[in-house]
């Protein structure tokens, strides 16, 4: 079965530090990758989606980036953290065929 | 670009009752809609979801509704019971499925 990791689970950073935030995926090939971001109380914002290892989409102009090293590891990166940047970021995955999205446990960011 | 707005935003509900969440979508191209629960601190859940082809799908005590003419669904969970207390989202997608947008979510409270 298919399995989605987030690491880590909590962050705090200060601001104008660096960011680098990891999610896998287990037994699937060639997902579509996904990175959200979810203000307190509010909706998925989507930040980033790659369809391929060197096919990667930005949604929202941003200080962060993507990147996908490997076929089931997608980063999630920025040079100098914002306090606009607090939020829980969630990874998702599909498979390229089909419609449904699942989601990992989130990574909670707090930038002081 | 497609927008999903989703009502209300809160939702309370005596333990037993029904409740109803309702989404409307402004791109007619769209033809495919998830709902998500995401319980406190943790990565959304898919509960169901429904294509633009069928206008009902039922799985025990959930149902979603699709009116497309009117561009708008409806999440239905009879018989309510507190673990059922989380945020709801909406969300739908286009033909390739790679991007889901997000209705705001729902809050809903089941009273015991």
């Amino acid at each position: 079965s298919q399995t989605i990791h987030q690491w880590p689970a909590t962050l705090v950073q200060p601001v104008g530090s660096p960011l680098s935030l990891e999610c896998t995926v287990e037994g699937t090939s060639n997902p579509n990758l996904y990175w959200y971001r979810q203000a307190a109380g509010r909706g998925l914002q989507l930040l980033f989606y790659s369809i391929g290892i060197d096919q990667i989409s930005s949604e929202v102009p941003q200080n962060l980036s993507a990147s996908r090293p490997q076929d089931r590891q997608f980063i999630l990166s920025s040079k100098k953290l914002l306090l606009s940047d607090s939020g829980f970021y969630l990874c998702a995955w599909k498979t390229s065929g089909g419609r449904e999205q699942f989601f990992g446990p989130g990574t909670r960011l707090t930038v002081l | 670009g497609e927008n999903v707005e989703q009502h209300p935003s809160t939702l309370s509900v005596q333990e037993g009752d029904s409740a109803v969440i309702k989404c409307t979508y402004s791109d007619s191209a769209s033809n495919y809609f998830p709902w998500y629960k995401q319980e406190l601190g943790k990565g959304p859940q898919l509960i169901i979801d429904i294509r633009s082809n069928v206008g009902e799908k039922k799985d025990q005590r959930i149902a979603v509704t699709l009116n497309k003419t009117a561009k708008h669904f409806s999440l239905h969970i009879t018989e309510t019971q507190p673990e059922d207390s989380a945020v709801y989202f909406c969300a739908a997608s286009g033909e390739y499925g790679n991007k889901l947008v997000f209705g705001a979510g729902t809050i809903l409270r089941v009273k015991s």
